[in-house]
């Protein structure tokens, strides 16, 4: 089955600063990789997505990236903000019935002032 | 708001008893998830429903047994938990088909502790 690693587990930056967090998978099968932000008392919002026929996605200061061939994609966040603080996951899997995500171990992201 | 609603939020049980959770969804999707969240561990996939039919099982204990009634529903009936099981108890919805294929939306979670 799919393995998705995540790194780093924690992650803290100053107000303005980019984040990177990296996710690595296994199974070349996987075509869709969805992040998620969790904040505290609630459930993961899903913020970005990338499927397997792009390299690169933006959405304002959000971006994904994916290298098929090395398996691995990244988040990254640009100019970030004390809101941007929460708890970060990768998720990886194939769009067959019912997509069965598999998640990282997720990043705490902590932006301070 | 996702549009992924969950009953209750926190609930408190004893090892004899029998509770449930409810999960409805509101966005006209055609699949629902269970998934476990424990601390400092990877979110784990439960159960699966697709068009109303389980199609995954997670090799998950009979002390827990998912109901979909019908597409935007969807139940987890508990009984004889274990405090192991005390966890964060996630339902997600997506639409099985077309370019938003894949897509999982969330709900805000149950928050269950077995004493």
């Amino acid at each position: 089955g799919e393995n998705v690693e995540q790194h780093p587990s924690t992650l803290s930056v100053q107000e303005g600063d980019s984040a990177v967090i990296k996710c690595t998978y296994s199974d070349s099968a996987s075509n869709y990789f969805p992040w998620y932000k969790q904040e505290l008392g609630k459930g993961p919002q899903l913020i970005i997505d990338i499927r397997s026929n792009v390299g690169e996605k933006k959405d304002q200061r959000i971006a994904v990236t994916l290298n098929k061939t090395a398996k691995h994609f990244s988040l990254h966040i640009t100019e970030t903000q004390p809101e941007d603080s929460a708890v970060y996951f990768c998720a990886a899997s194939s769009t067959g019935t019912a997509s069965k995500l598999t998640f990282g171990t997720g990043t705490r992201l902590q932006v301070t002032l | 708001e996702t549009g992924v609603t969950q009953t209750p939020r926190h609930l408190v049980m004893g090892m004899t008893n029998k509770k449930s959770l409810k999960c409805e969804q509101h966005l006209g999707h055609n699949a629902m998830y269970w998934y476990k969240q424990s601390a400092k561990k990877p979110l784990e996939l439960m159960f699966v429903y697709s068009l109303e039919e389980r199609v995954e099982n997670n090799s998950v204990p009979s002390r827990f047994s998912p109901e979909c009634p019908n597409s935007s529903h969807l139940f987890l009936h508990l009984h004889t938990l274990q405090p192991e099981d005390s966890a964060l108890y996630l339902c997600a919805s997506s639409q099985d088909s077309g370019l938003l294929k894949g897509e999982q939306y969330f709900g805000p979670g149950t928050r269950l502790t077995v004493t």
